[in-house]
């Protein structure tokens, strides 16, 4: 099974810009998680989409969102675009229930 | 509230040497999982080991095992005969039925670096 495969993998933006991340989980996992991960932050949860639903969401502004398709693909998006959004994107897909979550490359963004 | 707290930020070994990873959570909900994650430098979490709130038994599985004990909210990481290949950061993770799963609260993580 091909694993959980993330879109771009580099990126770089202008603050003020918007960007749209994708990923794509394992074939038959149905929920989708997105992580930020920055030196001084860590790892930390942005949101889960299972079933089109967003399920669960951590604490970061409106500005970044998301979205989960029919077959299980996901897009996040952040909006005005600040210097302090540049970090690691992680995306991670299970199954459901109680199963383990598997990660993707990653999407390394730089806002400048 | 959930929360993972790992107070190695790094350790340095020499290979063949055995390595402890520390790790304690905090949780209110009785049904939880924990997972060990290692990150080599190409940025990728690769998934480790997974145990469940409700089996306290511990595991060897080829040169890594874990103890987990409930009592002490603490689930360990040991990696035996410690290779240069096994430098990276482990982190420590938890997830809980509250979120089905869904989430997972990580550990600030732990730099290995394993010298020949």
């Amino acid at each position: 099974k091909a694993g959980v495969t993330q879109t771009p993998r580099y990126l770089i933006k202008t603050r003020g810009q918007q960007v749209t991340l994708s990923c794509s989980p394992i074939s038959g996992h149905r929920s989708v998680s997105w992580y930020q991960q920055t030196p001084g932050q860590g790892l930390q949860f942005l949101f889960e989409y299972f079933s089109e639903t967003q399920r669960n969401k951590g604490n970061f502004p409106g500005r970044f969102s998301g979205r989960q398709f029919s077959n299980s693909r996901s897009e996040m998006n952040v909006s005005t675009l600040e210097l302090g959004d540049s970090a690691l994107y992680l995306c991670a897909s299970k199954v459901g229930g109680d199963g383990g979550q598997y990660f993707g490359p990653g999407t390394r963004l730089t806002v400048t | 509230a959930q929360k993972v707290t790992q107070a190695q930020t790094e350790i340095s070994v020499v290979e063949k040497e055995d390595v402890t990873l520390d790790c304690v959570y905090e949780t209110r909900d009785t049904t939880y999982y924990l997972f060990w994650y290692k990150q080599p430098p190409s940025g990728e979490l690769v998934f480790l080991i997974r145990r469940n709130s409700f089996d306290e038994q511990n595991e060897i599985s080829g040169r890594y095992s874990w103890n987990f004990q409930k009592s002490t909210s603490s689930f360990n990481f040991t990696i035996t005969a410690s290779q240069v290949v096994d430098s990276a950061v482990y982190f420590c993770a938890l997830s809980e039925r509250g979120t089905s799963y869904g989430k997972l609260t990580f550990g600030q993580g732990t730099i290995l670096t394993v010298h020949p």
